[in-house]
């Protein structure tokens, strides 16, 4: 059984920092890219940032402007996201989610076909 | 980035009605358009991929449609379960960019 399951949520004040965890099982973690998904309280989903297999490829959402690192330790079949300086518009549950597809690349792909269940990120004073 | 506008943003409806959703890119994404749905307090749950492959264990009353830039969902006889909101995501370039989501209530 496929199982994603986020850590590290929490309050934070603007200007901060916070790293997301994601642990999976239940797959090949190296086959499959992997992707952040947020949403706001009350709002729609937003494509934060991908994650290639391998851990090569690397995409992330302009809106970010460079602020937020995405990477994969396959060794542990873990996914993070580094967040620095936090705004609070940051504000979101924040869901890993697993990138179904023709290949690890995380592109051209099948949609998210697995969720975790999100962890709360509120940035604010 | 491709824009994703879907139609309507809500709509209300009765069990065993019909209704369709609309998805519209703002450019090509041929068949890289994945439909989800979620309910409140959860994760988003893919639904159909590429347009019209009904994920495994979806029920049949699911439908999609569509290539290039117009897309539909159909749900062909609403059950209470069904009562949610709908996203479209295009997967055709990067960003993965979904629409703002159809909230659908019971009338």
């Amino acid at each position: 059984e496929v199982q994603l399951l986020e850590s590290g949520g929490g309050l934070v004040q603007p200007g901060g920092s916070l790293r997301l965890s994601c642990a999976a099982s239940g797959f090949s973690f190296t086959d499959f890219a992997l992707t952040w998904v947020r949403q706001a309280p009350g709002k729609g989903l937003e494509w934060v940032s991908s994650i290639s297999g391998s851990g090569a490829g690397r995409y992330y959402s302009d809106s970010l402007k460079g602020r937020f690192v995405i990477s994969r330790d396959n060794s542990k079949d873990l996914l993070y996201l580094q967040m620095n300086s936090l705004r609070p518009e940051d504000t979101a549950l924040y869901f890993c989610a697993k990138v179904d597809g023709p290949d690890s690349s995380g592109l051209y792909s099948l949609g998210y076909d697995f969720w975790g269940q999100g962890t709360l990120v509120t940035v604010s004073s | 980035d491709i824009q994703m506008t879907q139609s309507p943003s809500s709509l209300s409806a009765s069990v065993g009605d019909r209704v369709t959703i609309t998805c519209r890119a703002s450019q090509s994404v041929y068949s890289y358009l994945n439909w989800y749905q979620q309910k409140p307090g959860k994760a988003p749950k893919l639904l159909i991929y590429t347009s019209s492959v009904l994920r495994s264990g979806v029920p049949s009353r699911f439908t999609g449609s569509g290539s290039g830039t117009d897309f539909t969902l159909t749900i062909s006889s609403l059950q209470p379960e069904d009562f949610a909101t709908y996203y479209c995501q295009q997967t055709y370039s990067i960003p993965d960019t979904f629409g703002q989501g159809t909230r659908l209530e019971i009338k």
